[in-house]
C-alpha cells in the first residue's frame, strides 16, 4: 500500500510553454501533498505544501505564480510550471501524507522536466 | 541552519560487510527522524522512522537505525551489504512543530563493491 504515481515521468517542452505534472495517491487518501525539486546529485528542496481544498503554502523563494499548485481531491495534486524556461529544468518529485495519520511521506517516482 | 547533517558524500563497502550511513541532527526537542533511499531517476522509498519508543528501529530490506539522543544521531545500519543496496540515502527530520515538513540531509551515495 501507499503508492504514489506521477505523470508524466518525463517531459520535454519549448521555452515559454506551460507543463502540468500530476501526482496521485493510488491506494490511500492524502490530506497533504508536497512538491519537491531536486537538482543532480543534490538533496530535495521543498517547494510547496498542498492541502486538499485550500491554497498551497509556498516556501520562501518559490514563485507561486510560476509554479501553480492545485489540490483538487484527496488523491490528486497538480503542479503547473508556467512559461517554462531552461532554468526550470529539473527533477520534480511529489509526496503524500496519509489522511489516516502517520508522519511518513510516500514519494512519487518523479518527473524529469527538460525545457529547451 | 542545517537541521540534518550527513557528513560523508560517499560510502564504499564490500559486499557482505556491515554498512553504516551516518546522520546527525540539530533540532531541539524530540524530532521525528526518517531514512529514505533513492535509486537513479526514481523517487524516494521509505526505509524506516523513529517517532518514539525503542531507540532501535527496524525497517525495510534488513536496515535498522539507532536513535541516540545524547549524540543527536540516527545512523542507518545493515549487517551485510548487498550490491543492490547501492543507492543514494537520505536522512530527514521533522522538527517539533514542523507541520510535517521534512528537512532532508544532502544525501550519501552508497557504493557496494562486489
Amino acid at each position: 500500500g501507499a503508492v504514489v504515481s506521477q505523470h508524466p515521468s518525463w517531459v520535454i517542452c519549448k521555452s515559454g510553454t506551460s507543463v502540468k505534472i500530476e501526482c496521485r495517491s493510488l491506494d490511500f487518501q492524502a490530506t497533504t501533498m508536497f512538491w519537491y525539486r531536486q537538482f543532480p546529485k543534490q538533496s530535495l528542496m521543498l517547494m510547496a505544501t498542498s492541502n486538499e481544498g485550500s491554497k498551497a503554502t509556498y516556501e520562501q523563494g518559490v514563485e507561486k505564480d510560476k509554479f501553480l499548485i492545485n489540490h483538487a481531491s484527496l488523491t490528486l495534486s497538480t503542479l503547473t510550471v508556467t512559461s517554462a524556461h531552461p532554468e526550470d529544468s529539473s527533477f520534480y518529485i511529489c509526496s503524500a501524507r496519509r489522511l489516516a495519520g502517520g508522519h511518513e511521506q510516500f514519494f512519487g517516482p518523479g518527473t524529469r522536466l527538460t525545457v529547451l | 541552519a542545517q537541521s540534518v547533517a550527513q557528513p560523508e558524500d560517499q560510502v564504499n563497502v564490500a559486499e557482505g560487510n556491515p554498512l553504516t550511513v551516518k546522520c546527525t541532527y540539530s533540532v531541539s526537542g524530540n524530532p521525528y527522524l526518517f531514512w529514505y533511499v533513492q535509486y537513479p531517476n526514481r523517487g524516494l522509498q521509505f526505509l524506516l522512522k523513529y517517532i518514539t519508543g525503542d531507540n532501535l528501529v527496524k525497517g525495510s530490506y534488513g536496515f535498522e537505525a539507532e536513535f541516540n539522543k545524547s549524540q543527536t544521531s540516527f545512523h542507518l545500519k545493515k549487517p551485510s551489504a548487498l550490491v543492490s543496496d547501492s543507492a543514494l540515502y537520505f536522512c530527514a527530520v521533522i522538527p517539533p512543530g514542523g507541520n510535517n515538513r521534512l528537512a532532508f540531509g544532502k544525501g550519501i551515495q552508497v557504493v557496494v563493491i562486489p
